[in-house]
C-alpha cells in the first residue's frame, strides 16, 4: 500500500535560517505528491504539489521537488520566518485509490528570532 | 476560490448526545468529500469518503453507526457523531475534491469536539 515517511519534530531554527523537511514515499504507479501546512487551530492548507516525476513545486518561498529515483518530495525554503511556525505534512495521492490522500505524521516548525 | 467551511469550529457536548458538523464547499461543486480526524500532535486519520447522493465508505475501524455521513448535496456533507462519549473528542476535518477536476482536495478549518 501506500506510505509517507517524514522527519520527526520538532524542528527549531533561527529567523532567516534554511529550511529542510525530508520526505520520502511508497507507492505504487504514479501518485501525486503534496505539502499541506497547518497553522495552529486550524485546518489544512495546500502549500504545493507536483504531479509527475521531476517536476517542482513552489509557493511562498517553499520548493519541493518530485524524485521519483529516490521516491523523495523534500520541502525546502531558503529563508523561513516566523510566521512559518506551524505543522507541515506531506502527502500521496494515487488515482488507484479514489483520490484518497496518505499523509505522513507531519512535522512541526518553529522558527524563533 | 475553492473554500470548504465547517460549522460549528467548536462545540462542547455532554457524553450520550450526538453532534452534528456540516462541511460545505462554497464557490465549488464537489462530488466527493473526505472526513478526517485527528488526534493532538498527530496526522490525520481518513475516516469516511462521502461521495453526492450514494453512502459513504467507511475505512477499517470506524463505525458507520457511531459516525453517520450523510452527502445531500454537491455543496453539503455532515457528519453526526452519535451518543457521543469522552473518547470522542477530536478534531474533525472535511476536504473536498472538485468535480471535473485534478485530485486535489481542498480542506476546511476544522471542528473541535470536546465531550463532557
Amino acid at each position: 500500500g501506500n506510505s509517507v515517511t517524514q522527519m520527526e519534530g520538532p524542528v527549531t531554527l533561527s529567523e532567516e535560517a534554511f529550511l529542510t523537511i525530508n520526505c520520502t514515499y511508497t507507492a505504487t504507479g504514479y501518485p501525486s505528491l503534496f505539502w499541506y501546512v497547518q497553522y495552529p487551530g486550524e485546518g489544512l492548507q495546500l502549500l504545493l504539489k507536483a504531479t509527475k516525476a521531476d517536476d517542482k513545486g513552489s509557493n511562498k518561498g517553499f520548493e519541493a521537488t518530485y524524485r521519483k529515483e529516490t521516491t523523495s518530495f523534500h520541502l525546502e525554503k531558503g529563508s523561513v520566518q516566523v510566521s512559518d511556525s506551524a505543522v507541515y505534512f506531506c502527502a500521496l495521492t494515487n488515482t488507484g485509490t479514489a483520490s484518497k490522500l496518505t499523509f505522513g505524521t507531519g512535522t512541526r516548525l518553529q522558527v524563533t528570532l | 476560490g475553492a473554500v470548504v467551511s465547517q460549522h460549528p469550529s467548536r462545540v462542547i457536548c455532554k457524553s450520550g448526545t450526538s453532534v452534528k458538523i456540516e462541511c460545505r464547499s462554497l464557490d465549488f461543486q464537489a462530488t466527493t468529500m473526505f472526513w478526517y480526524r485527528q488526534f493532538p500532535k498527530q496526522s490525520l486519520m481518513l475516516m469516511a469518503t462521502s461521495n453526492e447522493g450514494s453512502k459513504a465508505t467507511y475505512e477499517q475501524g470506524v463505525e458507520k453507526d457511531k459516525f453517520l455521513i450523510n452527502h445531500a448535496s454537491l455543496t453539503l456533507s455532515t457528519l453526526t457523531v452519535t451518543s457521543a462519549h469522552p473518547e470522542d473528542s477530536s478534531f474533525y476535518i472535511c476536504s473536498a475534491r472538485v468535480w471535473g477536476g485534478s485530485y486535489e482536495q481542498y480542506f476546511g478549518p476544522g471542528t473541535r469536539l470536546t465531550v463532557t
